[in-house]
């Protein structure tokens, strides 16, 4: 069984450029989290959905970062335009939803805002 | 305010030597705990998880251990190898919410 997919693997931007990470989650798991994961920190959760649904964005900036989860399967993460600050690693998650599952966490995407 | 708590922030050890990761959680209510390995460049991979009725649970050389009253947890390594170098993450949830991760435990081993 295939785990969780990211790409790009790693991206160099400048910043004000806007940036887009993809992820496919494992088979079958309806839920899927974005992480964002600063150096020598744990993973701070972005968004998570059920399916289709954002089902918790508090900790989403949104005047810069969007993302999306059209049919309930992959998910894109937006950031435009992109700072020094959002230099991080970006980790996608997916759990098959029930209450306490575990969650699968896909290589991540290291980004760096020059 | 739920927060996870590790320490040491990291570790240095000589390969073959155990040592205790140790993790304190103040999430309410609890549901779970869970330890998660992560290797440099990779995501996290679960080692162990613990309900509130569990005080311990092993996984081959990783044994984790869980003191609800206190909300005190620790994960031992036996006999470390050298693949053992990573970050030791300890997750915490609690009923209906998200989960809470620690800011994990840098552990080198040296051979």
């Amino acid at each position: 069984e295939a785990g969780v997919v990211q790409s790009p693997r790693y991206k160099i931007i400048e910043k004000k450029q806007p940036v887009a990470f993809w992820c496919n989650p494992i088979s079958g798991h309806n839920t899927l989290y974005w992480y964002r994961q600063n150096l020598g920190q744990g993973p701070e959760l972005l968004i998570r959905y059920e399916n289709e649904e954002a089902v918790d964005d508090s900790q989403l900036p949104k005047d810069r970062f969007s993302a999306e989860r059209l049919k309930g399967v992959d998910s894109t993460l937006k950031i435009q335009p992109a700072e020094l600050g959002d230099s991080a690693v970006y980790l996608c998650a997916s759990s098959r939803g029930l209450a306490g599952e575990t969650q699968y966490f896909g290589p991540g995407t290291r980004l760096l805002v020059l | 305010k739920n927060q996870v708590e590790q320490s040491p922030q990291s570790l240095i050890i000589l390969e073959g030597k155990n040592c205790t990761l140790q993790c304190n959680y103040t999430v309410s209510p609890f549901s779970n705990l869970r330890w998660y390995k992560q290797d440099t460049g990779r995501g996290p991979v679960s080692l162990t998880i613990m309900t509130f009725s569990e005080n311990t649970k092993s996984n081959g050389r990783y044994t984790a251990t869980l003191d609800a009253d206190t909300k005190q947890s620790s994960l031992h390594i036996t006999a470390s190898q050298l693949s053992d170098s990573a970050s030791y993450i300890c997750v915490v949830s609690g009923y209906g919410q998200n989960f809470v991760f620690g800011p994990g435990t840098r552990l080198s081993v040296l051979p």
